[in-house]
């Protein structure tokens, strides 16, 4: 069963820092891999979908990389800004049309 | 993006009854959808996959006869919480893939069960 790992669980930064979030999950035959935040209560949003044959993708201040032999992914956000305080999950899946595995995620907090 | 919509987003309900959650996807047909829960400060789990017009699939440990799902059509699955008790409070979230496109997969905004 795929085991997905966050790191780190919490992250507190002051605004306008770049950061890192990392990702790790052990079966790497994996079709695809989203990025999503949450927000305190709320639902998913999609942030980033990266493909099994790509290695990253770009939206805005966000950076996706893929190392799927690896079992890695990570999430690089540039400039941050008090609102992309949130959590944030990383979450392979097997197919397309296939469930996702999810981690605990990493609560990030921006501080103004 | 696609949209993916649930009803309601909170309810409160006394323990013994039973609860209907809706899952619609508003501008794509989604054969499969997803149902997962999630225990505050948790992951998110899954409990079963909503195929339409067959029986769900559900995952180890959860109880079929105890949450009823229902993919009546390419664009609604329903999850049916019955003789709901304290235990089954929690955040539950349903996820259709947009299969046609891009294989993204699309949540709903979540339903919050408390039960007393």
């Amino acid at each position: 069963k795929q085991e997905v790992t966050q790191i780190p669980a919490a992250l507190s930064v002051p605004e306008g820092e770049n950061l890192v979030l990392n990702c790790s999950f052990t079966d790497s035959a994996i079709y695809n891999l989203q990025w999503f935040r949450q927000d305190p209560g709320k639902g998913l949003t999609s942030l980033l979908l990266i493909q099994s044959s790509q290695r990253e993708q770009t939206s805005g201040r966000l950076n996706a990389s893929l190392d799927k032999s690896s079992g890695r992914s990570t999430l690089y956000i540039a400039a941050s800004q008090p609102g992309d305080s949130a959590t944030y999950l990383c979450a392979p899946s097997r197919g397309g049309a296939n469930n996702l595995f999810f981690g605990t995620g990493t609560r990030l907090t921006v501080i103004p | 993006g696609a949209v993916v919509s649930q009803h309601p987003s909170w309810v409160i309900c006394k323990s013994g009854t039973s609860v209907k959650i809706e899952c619609r996807s508003l501008d794509f047909q989604a054969t499969t959808m997803f149902w997962y829960r999630q225990f505050p400060k948790q992951s998110l789990m899954l409990m079963a996959t909503s195929n339409e017009g067959s029986k769900a699939t559900y995952e180890q440990g959860v109880e079929k006869d105890k949450f009823l799902i229902n993919h009546a059509s390419l664009t609604l699955s329903t999850l049916t919480v019955t003789s709901a008790h304290p235990e089954d409070s929690s955040f539950y979230i349903c996820s259709a893939p947009d299969r046609v496109h891009s294989h993204e997969q699309y949540f709903g905004p979540g339903t919050r069960l408390t039960v007393t």
